[in-house]
């Protein structure tokens, strides 16, 4: 079964901390993606990536930064982790090819709580 | 500006009804349409997708419909069943599109009642 695996469910830091979020796919995919998904305001686009090395801004990449050095892993960067950054947040996949699905996979998620 | 959007952000159902969720298209472009299914603190779950050569596709309890005249998408669960509870997203693509960046609904909460 193809997967999308975040490293944390749940996750505390304090104000002012670096924190990483790390996702792993195992699908062979080319395009990562990272949200945030706040009650009212549904999913919003932080980064994304197209191939190894490569990222793209989204719509709130603002106190954000990402990392693919590898083609499976995407990781999401807070440099210096606020209290508004108290957010689930989720990545997913998708390969570029053509296919049956032009969907996502999402991974489980990370909930994020900054003190 | 392009958006999909749902028509309403509360759904509670009876056991054993029949359950419909609304989406609204704005992209006449978009050809692929997929509906998630979120569990509470879990990510969205792919349950059943169309693309815009079709009105109807069928799956295990589930019915997507699509009405391209008014650009349109519901999704059917027949049977409701508590497990059914979650919030439901839809959300468009364009097969061709490079990276294949969604745009997703709001969600409607679907709550089912014993």
């Amino acid at each position: 079964d193809v997967k999308v695996t975040q490293s944390s469910r749940y996750l505390v830091k304090r104000t002012g901390e670096k924190v990483f979020l790390e996702c792993v796919q195992d699908m062979d995919h080319e395009n990562m993606f990272w949200y945030r998904q706040d009650p009212g305001l549904g999913l919003r686009l932080i980064y994304f990536s197209y191939d190894v090395k490569m990222k793209e801004k989204g719509d709130i990449p603002e106190g954000y930064s990402v990392s693919r050095e590898k083609k499976e892993r995407f990781s999401l960067i807070l440099e210096s982790a606020s209290t508004n950054q108290t957010s689930m947040y989720l990545c997913a996949s998708i390969g570029s090819g053509t296919g049956r699905n032009y969907g996502y996979t999402f991974g489980s998620g990370t909930r994020l709580t900054v003190v | 500006g392009e958006s999909v959007g749902l028509h309403l952000p509360t759904l509670s159902v009876q056991e054993g009804d029949n359950s419909i969720i609304n989406c609204a298209y704005s992209n006449s472009a978009s050809d692929y349409f997929i509906w998630y299914k979120q569990e509470s603190g879990k990510g969205p779950q792919f349950i059943i997708d169309i693309r815009s050569n079709m009105d109807k596709r069928q799956g295990q309890r589930v019915t997507v419909l699509l009405n391209k005249t008014v650009k349109h998408l519901s999704l059917q669960i027949a049977a409701t069943q508590p497990g059914d509870s979650a919030v439901y997203f839809c959300a468009e693509n364009r097969i061709y599109n490079q990276g294949g960046k969604l745009i997703f609904g709001q969600g409607t909460e679907l709550s089912v009642k014993p």
